[in-house]
């Protein structure tokens, strides 16, 4: 069964860094671009960026270059997405998803991590 | 990348059909097959109903269909149910391995 396992809820404050996950299984996760998307309260999917964890080729949004990293350690399986200072409007649902192996759509998706971000 | 415009809402009875539209450009719609639709229930994750414009994954009712014309992709949705009232996304290559989602249509069942 393929699954994709994110971690917990996150409650930051402005300023800090954070690294949340995304763990797959079932699947062969070298093989499969992994997604980043964002829900900010309320609102829509935003798409974030993606990796090719065989060979890290990473992507992104225009609207996120440079405000989050995203990365993957393929030897557990697992995709990040990181800030390095967060802001108050960085407060969101995040979700992972896995791409088929053909890379034009997401079949499976994460749990979702909810960050917090308050003063 | 500008995100992909949908209804903010729509709306049918039980029994009917309903569509939904999703218009981007010739960069991102209107260049590619890959145009996907996904549904959301409120707290969950999102589902994928239809991927590379019309084709449904194993286990989506074959009361969802997708299409395109020129920049503007369609999900339809006939024989409505209680249970399709959703958030419903579509999605799109906009190459160089970049995607863009639309604004979300949130479907009541009347």
């Amino acid at each position: 069964e393929v699954q994709l396992v994110q971690s917990g809820a996150e409650v930051k404050k402005p300023g800090e860094s954070l690294k949340i996950s995304c763990k797959g299984s079932g699947y062969s996760f070298t093989s499969c671009w992994i997604g980043w998307v964002r829900q900010m309260p309320g609102k829509g999917l935003e798409w974030m960026g993606i990796i090719y964890p065989d060979d890290s080729d990473t992507r992104y949004s225009p609207s996120f270059q440079g405000q989050v990293t995203i990365s993957a350690d393929k030897s557990i399986s697992t995709a990040y997405l990181q800030w390095s200072s967060l802001k108050a409007s960085d407060t969101a649902m995040y979700f992972c998803a896995k791409s088929d192996s053909s890379g034009t759509y997401y079949d499976y998706w994460g749990q979702g991590t909810l960050v917090t971000v308050s003063s | 990348q500008s995100a992909l415009t949908q209804p903010r809402s729509v709306s049918g009875s039980p029994g009917q059909s309903v569509t939904i539209s999703c218009t981007g450009a010739s960069s991102d719609v209107g260049g590619y097959n890959y145009v996907s639709w996904y549904q959301q229930y409120p707290g969950k994750a999102p589902k994928l109903m239809i991927y590379d414009v019309s084709k449904r994954p194993s286990g989506v009712p074959d009361r969802f269909s997708g299409s395109k014309s020129g920049n503007t992709a369609s999900l339809t949705i006939s024989g409505l149910q209680a249970e399709d009232e959703a958030d419903y996304y579509c999605c799109s290559y906009a190459g160089s391995y970049t995607w863009v989602f639309g604004g979300g249509t949130k479907l009541t069942v009347l």
